[in-house]
């Protein structure tokens, strides 16, 4: 298994907080990429990234910001967190052609 | 631009039955098409993948799918149902020009349950 971790696994926050998603890799792979995951709508992109400093958006991208200092780590920014936020976070790289998933964020936004 | 369509977003089968599992994509050249495979609370596996050469693709778990660009389709199949094959299935074509390149883009998934 691609080495990927993503951090917290789990977390419950009130609206107007900021929230931090790290996903960090060991693979050393060139994209990263930021998805979220809801019911009905599969994998949806919120950011990627194609180097160090290097991030562009995805298709459903307001309300988030993402940074990449290192190779290995790539940062998942809720300034102000909203209910509508609330759903699975999934971080990916990519390989050759496919992309590797981490384990995935359950965040709650109360 | 790329895009995927899963027909049916449910599907049941008896276990040791046909599995089959539909995508179509839309896409301006010749794509590469992934299906991807997600068991509760856990991130997505690879299943299988194409990008050229043999239209027919075998992935892990007995699992295959193949590639008619006259269709437009790469719909997965696996020709006896396990109870482990309960999860949900994700058709994806990866971008292939421009700021798309190297993205995915996935279709809204399929839910497999296999009945006893």
């Amino acid at each position: 298994d691609a080495g990927i971790t993503q951090s917290p696994r789990h977390k419950v926050t009130e609206t107007g907080t900021p929230v931090t998603l790290r996903c960090h890799q060991t693979e050393n792979h060139r994209y990263m990429y930021w998805y979220r995951q809801d019911p009905g709508h599969g994998l949806r992109l919120i950011h990627y990234s194609y180097g160090v400093k290097d991030t562009d958006k995805g298709e459903v991208s307001d309300g988030y910001s993402v940074s990449r200092s290192k190779t290995e780590d790539f940062l998942l920014t809720l300034e102000s967190a909203t209910s509508s936020q609330t759903s699975v976070y999934f971080c990916a790289i990519s390989g050759d052609s496919e992309q590797f998933f981490g384990p995935g964020t359950r965040l709650t936004v109360l | 631009a790329q895009s995927v369509t899963q027909l049916g977003s449910h599907v049941s089968v008896s276990e040791g039955a046909l599995v089959l599992l539909r995508c179509n994509y839309s896409s301006s050249v010749p794509p590469y098409l992934f299906w991807y495979v997600q068991y509760p609370n856990q991130g997505l596996q690879l299943l299988l993948k194409y990008t050229t050469g043999a239209t027919l693709v075998k992935g892990i778990n007995g699992f295959e799918a193949e590639f008619k660009k006259s269709e437009t389709s790469f719909h997965l199949t696996k020709p006896s149902a396990h109870m482990s094959d309960a999860a949900e299935y994700f058709c994806a074509v990866r971008g292939n020009r421009g700021s798309t390149l190297g993205r995915l883009y996935f279709g809204r998934g399929t839910q497999l349950t296999v009945w006893p």
